[in-house]
């Protein structure tokens, strides 16, 4: 089973600066299955990012993705305020599972 | 549009069980594979299940296995997740998410929020 670890686990920057997210697995797997998403309080996941660089609907492209094998980045340019909430990375190349990261918080310095 | 809309959670007891359902609209339901996705409170996301468009590959988490059954009525549009022996660990919210392949989890519900305590 793939185990993702994300990092840092909270990130305190202010509006207008770059963030650099990073999601680590325990082995490689196709970068065609990682995705990202983002979730606000009190609401649902939405899809950022999927096969590991490509922007899903509507994703502004300050938010980009990147990476191979075990290390995938997501990168975010000049936070916006709206932009401020938790990061989940996920394989989903199973069967059977589909695995996520712990989460990033992008929180307001 | 599409949209995704669970309903069944609630407050039950350790052991006992509920059914979870989502309707779904706005797309060709049969069409896609769907999950369930849980978040415990102040936690991060869980896998919990999916199930194939046919509903012939099934899968679980370790966590649930043996305990909840995930099956669906293409003729309905609709996604189900039957819950038993519940226990104080299960406590979330559950997420019905469209599945698709080369994208993910691309469409989600509000959720269904279950609650096991005595």
């Amino acid at each position: 089973e793939i185990v993702l670890t994300q990092s840092p686990g909270t990130l305190s920057l202010s509006p207008g600066e770059g963030a650099s997210l990073s999601c680590r697995g325990s082995q490689s797997f196709s970068s065609n299955y990682l995705a990202w998403y983002q979730q606000k309080p009190g609401q649902p996941p939405r899809l950022l990012i999927y096969g590991a660089s490509s922007r899903a609907t509507g994703i502004p492209d300050r938010f980009s993705g990147s990476g191979s094998g075990t290390d995938f980045t997501l990168n975010i340019t000049r936070l916006e305020p709206e932009d401020f909430a938790v990061y989940y990375c996920q394989q989903y190349g199973g069967p059977p599972r589909l695995t996520f990261g712990g989460g990033t918080r992008v929180e307001i310095k | 549009q599409v949209q995704l809309v669970e309903s069944g959670g609630g407050l039950v007891k350790p052991g006992g069980s509920l059914r979870l359902s989502c309707a779904a609209s706005g797309f060709t339901f049969s069409d896609y594979y769907m999950t369930w996705v849980r978040q415990a409170p102040g936690k991060g996301l869980e896998w919990v299940s999916y199930i194939s468009s046919s509903g012939s590959t099934i899968y679980y988490a370790d966590s649930v296995k043996g305990r909840f059954t995930i099956s669906r009525d293409n003729a309905k549009d609709s996604l189900y997740l039957q819950l038993n022996s519940l226990r104080a660990e299960d406590t979330a919210v559950y997420y019905c998410v469209r599945f698709w392949r080369p994208y993910g989890l691309d469409v989600w519900g509000q959720g269904t929020t279950v609650t096991v305590s005595s």
